[in-house]
């Protein structure tokens, strides 16, 4: 009962490689995100889609696609695998409307590890 | 144990003792923190969060404290355990707002 997922875990490329990564919501939650964490565990936020719709561009270059097929998922997609891509990516999800009564808060997948060679 | 550092700090607490963490937030429009865990391989998790209209707030074992006069947040965790080691986040927001801006994060280490 995972409330995000995120497929593979661990991904191993080699530079140029095309690659994604697929993030899953059971929550019922309407916005979804991705954020970059690199080796010094800095978090930063890369994009944000509100039921399908992109509402945050953190300036991340366009080798990096997102595409959200539903509210339930949000896949990012990058081309053109670089070194400095190495870093985890982690998905996460919120309910914009707080309709659970939950805290104001997103809620995170495990990541997903990407090392590129 | 108590620690302030803008590069990733490491605190290292005896288990049973107390420990506090420090953060700085750097907007003055946020209203809205929340302090995450982050255990190593996992992705963060919510543990306390406070809004600007609140100085404290109390959970299970962990105390939010909000200073906005100086843009300070602090994580006090009582009675550490083993299972509290992990890396600390504060993040920041305008609640509502769908962009959350988080701290460098502090590494606490339990020593059994």
């Amino acid at each position: 009962d995972t409330a995000v997922s995120q497929t593979p875990k661990y991904l191993v490329t080699q530079m140029g490689n095309d690659k994604s990564i697929k993030c899953e919501q059971n929550l019922g939650h309407d916005t979804m995100y991705w954020y970059k964490q690199d080796s010094k565990k800095f978090l930063k936020i890369m994009f944000s889609y509100n039921n399908k719709e992109l509402i945050i561009n953190e300036t991340v270059p366009n080798r990096f696609s997102p595409k959200s097929p539903d509210k339930a998922h949000l896949n990012l997609h990058i081309n053109s695998l670089e070194l400095g891509d190495s870093a985890v990516y982690f998905c996460a999800s919120r309910d914009s409307y707080n309709r659970g009564g939950l805290p104001e808060t997103q809620y995170f997948g495990p990541g997903t590890r990407l090392l590129v060679l | 144990g108590e620690n302030v550092g803008l590069h990733l700090p490491t605190l290292s607490v005896q288990e049973g003792d107390n420990s506090i963490i420090n953060c700085a937030y750097s907007n003055s429009a946020s209203d809205y923190f929340i302090w995450y865990k982050q255990e190593s391989g996992k992705g963060p998790q919510f543990i306390i969060d406070i809004r600007s209209n609140m100085d404290k707030r109390q959970g299970q074992r962990v105390t939010v404290l909000l200073n906005k006069t100086v843009k300070h947040l602090s994580l006090q965790i009582a009675a550490t355990q083993p299972g509290d080691s992990a890396v600390y986040f504060c993040a920041e927001t305008v609640f509502g707002n769908e962009k959350l801006t988080f701290g460098t994060g502090t590494r606490l280490t339990i020593i059994p």
